[in-house]
């Protein structure tokens, strides 16, 4: 089965540090999503890519986080500088809506993210 | 704008219990529906999905039928196991949204624990 592809699956760094998460979506698909879930807020959805331009990042922090597609096969989540509270797991998912808003996001296992 | 809302966890049940986890949606347009599960550690899965009123999606032995008069997508399970034990997620996809894209409106997130 196609899957969706994070790295590195975990990070530990110390404040201050620039973090750059990965996602490699599924072959053919035209959406990408970056989404944060805490024990707190839950899953946030954080900014979205269809067809490389961002949609909304109207979710990201937009003073320390940088989502980029510089590829069809390549999304990066960047942090910079990081904070102890951006401790979370980052979730990546693709999709594709040319068949129609009926097709269902597949998520990445997530990049575990701790900011000592 | 569009929300779901679930009912609050946890859930505990003995394996073989019925399971009903209540999700009711608000949403601008004709919505998709989908239910995901997060296993401990993974990102969240695809599980079912239903896409118009009346629709019943099914899998896994889990079930959902699309009421579009009551505006819910209830998830049932005859006979639970203790496999089962995970986190449930609601989500609608609205083709009412403008910018284009299959974003998700995702529920809070329901976490269902099975004991022997």
């Amino acid at each position: 089965d196609a899957r969706v592809t994070q790295t590195p699956r975990h990070k530990v760094t110390e404040m201050g540090q620039e973090v750059t998460m990965r996602c490699q979506p599924i072959l053919g698909h035209n959406t990408v999503f970056w989404y944060r879930q805490t024990m707190m807020q839950g899953l946030e959805l954080l900014a979205y890519f269809r067809n490389r331009a961002p949609l909304d990042d109207s979710g990201m922090p937009k003073d320390r986080f940088s989502a980029e597609m510089p590829d069809a096969t390549l999304a990066t989540l960047k942090i910079q500088p990081s904070e102890p509270r951006d401790s979370a797991v980052y979730f990546c998912a693709s999709g594709s809506d040319l068949q129609g808003f009926n097709q269902p996001q597949h998520f990445g296992d997530g990049t575990r993210l701790s900011i000592l | 704008g569009d929300s779901v809302t679930q009912m609050e966890g946890p859930v505990t049940l003995s394996e073989e219990a019925f399971l009903t986890i209540n999700c009711t949606y608000t949403a601008t347009g004709y919505p998709s529906l989908f239910w995901y599960v997060q296993y401990p550690g993974e990102g969240l899965q695809l599980l079912l999905k239903a896409t118009k009123a009346d629709d019943k999606g099914s899998n896994k032995g889990f079930e959902a039928t699309y009421r579009k008069e009551t505006t819910s997508f209830h998830l049932e399970k005859g006979s639970v196991q203790v496999s089962d034990s995970a986190v449930y997620f609601c989500a609608l996809s609205d083709p009412g949204l403008t910018g284009g894209g299959n974003k998700l409106t995702f529920g809070t997130g329901t976490q269902l624990k099975v004991e022997l």
